[in-house]
């Protein structure tokens, strides 16, 4: 199957900093990226995408960055809340088949 | 408008028992994918279900098979389980065609004994 692994596997941010979670896919083919926040006993939760054709999408407090010159993805939460805490998935999909999910990372925010 | 939603939330089942899972998909979707997530880790594509048929497959066995009725909802079968089969597995939905987001329930936590 494809690669898509993430650069840290735990994340630890103080409560109203900013997080950044990244990611890296392996198959330059790939044109949707989603990320996806799985909090404890709960299915993953969509909570933002991307195509190829940008390099930026702003959401709520959340902001995707796609690099494809590296095959680099992140994703910002601005001003993190304990709510946030979770783990974070990138998935990449090709030509609308089936997404590839990365190991995930786990993010705790302290108050 | 109800999301994704799947049956049972909880199993325990012996090895070499048999399972069925059940899925319906979030009002619209027409294409369903089962995924199996284990502990720590990101969730691992099975199959996909669209217009009845299993139209893409991951690495898994023959032992996990699946079906897809007229009204869209899906069914994921495991045969002979064995204890590497415990984990969470997630149905997904939506609606076929470029860039549409997955839409996942709270899965069927799985545990082989």
């Amino acid at each position: 199957g494809e690669s898509v692994g993430l650069h840290l596997p735990t994340l630890s941010v103080q409560e109203g900093d900013n997080s950044i979670i990244n990611c890296a896919y392996s198959n330059s083919a790939s044109d949707y990226f989603i990320w996806y926040k799985q909090e404890s006993g709960k299915g993953p939760q969509f909570i933002i995408d991307i195509r190829s054709n940008m390099d930026k999408r702003q959401g709520q407090r959340v902001t995707v960055l796609l690099n494809k010159t590296v095959k680099h993805l992140s994703l910002q939460i601005a001003a993190t809340q304990p709510g946030d805490s979770a783990v974070y998935f990138c998935a990449e999909n090709i030509a609308g088949n089936q997404f590839y999910f990365g190991t995930g990372t786990s993010l705790t925010v302290i108050p | 408008d109800a999301g994704v939603t799947q049956s049972p939330t909880h199993l325990i089942k012996t090895r070499g028992q048999q399972v069925t899972l059940r899925c319906s998909p979030k009002s619209g979707h027409d294409t369903v994918s089962w995924y199996q997530q284990a502990l720590g880790q990101g969730p691992q594509f099975i199959f996909q279900y669209y217009e009845e048929e299993e139209r893409q497959r991951g690495n898994f066995p023959d032992r996990f098979s699946g079906h897809q009725f007229p009204n869209y909802s899906s069914e994921l079968n495991v045969n002979a389980l064995l204890l590497g089969d415990s984990a969470l597995y997630l149905c997904a939905s939506f609606h076929r065609g470029w860039h549409s987001p997955l839409h996942f329930g709270n899965g069927t936590r799985l545990t082989v004994t």
